[in-house]
């Protein structure tokens, strides 16, 4: 079976500050990792995902995540966070093997101020 | 593309009537998921098909609810009877093919039993 803990419910951080979100997955069959995002009253959209190769995963809006297998985490960064990142953003794995099924954290609230 | 539609968005009922959400999948995706996201337990994968074919229902909470695929572009979630604890967002997502591709998700039906 396949777990994801997200360490930080709700991470407050100021405009054009630095963010990291925390992500630590269990698992013992190999998975591919995912970060998604939800902003107010809408459903998820993907931001990243790591599959294999560089362990570094450059996504969209200017974010990023880096795999550690070690620690096993995928912590999601963004060097200067904007006020339209406010939002709630989930980390996921999914077996390896083209199951589709993802098992996601509890999720992290992102709260962007000016 | 319109993306994944969901309806209705908004469904308010009252406990022991029967509700059914509805889904239609991106043109082309060949698999269809459907999630339930509260407060209390975040977001849970219900219930997921391949090519119109039921894969894992473990995430199903009990008989009273249902999923089909009648054909390959539209789905339904069936409650009966509902209870006010099934209230919740669900969400249904499709990808174009389970595992390593995107899941794009719906807006979400937010339902409430009283």
């Amino acid at each position: 079976a396949q777990s994801v803990t997200q360490l930080d419910s709700q991470v407050p951080v100021f405009e054009e500050a630095p963010v990291e979100l925390r992500c630590n997955y269990s698992s013992s069959v190999s998975v591919y990792l995912f970060w998604y995002v939800q902003y107010p009253n809408q459903g998820l959209q993907l931001l990243l995902k790591y599959l294999s190769g560089s362990t570094l995963v450059k996504g969209i809006n200017g974010f990023e995540a880096e795999f550690n297998k070690s620690q096993t985490s995928f912590h999601l960064r963004k060097p200067s966070v904007h006020i339209s990142d406010t939002a709630e953003y989930f980390c996921a794995v999914s077996p390896t093997g083209n199951t589709g099924k993802l098992i996601f954290g509890q999720g992290t609230t992102l709260q962007v101020k000016p | 593309d319109a993306g994944v539609i969901q309806s209705p968005r908004h469904e308010v009922t009252e406990m022991g009537q029967e509700v059914t959400l509805r889904c239609k999948l991106i043109s082309g995706h060949n698999s269809l998921f459907w999630y339930r996201q509260t407060m209390m337990r975040g977001l849970e994968l219900l219930i997921y098909f391949n090519n119109n074919v039921p894969i894992d229902d473990s995430g199903m909470p009990e008989d009273r609810f249902s999923a089909k695929m009648p054909n390959a572009s539209f789905s339904t979630l069936k409650i009966q009877p509902s209870e006010p604890r099934d209230s919740a967002v669900y969400f249904c997502a499709s990808s174009l093919v389970g595992g390593t591709d995107e899941q794009f998700f719906g807006p979400g039906t937010r339902l409430t039993v009283l």
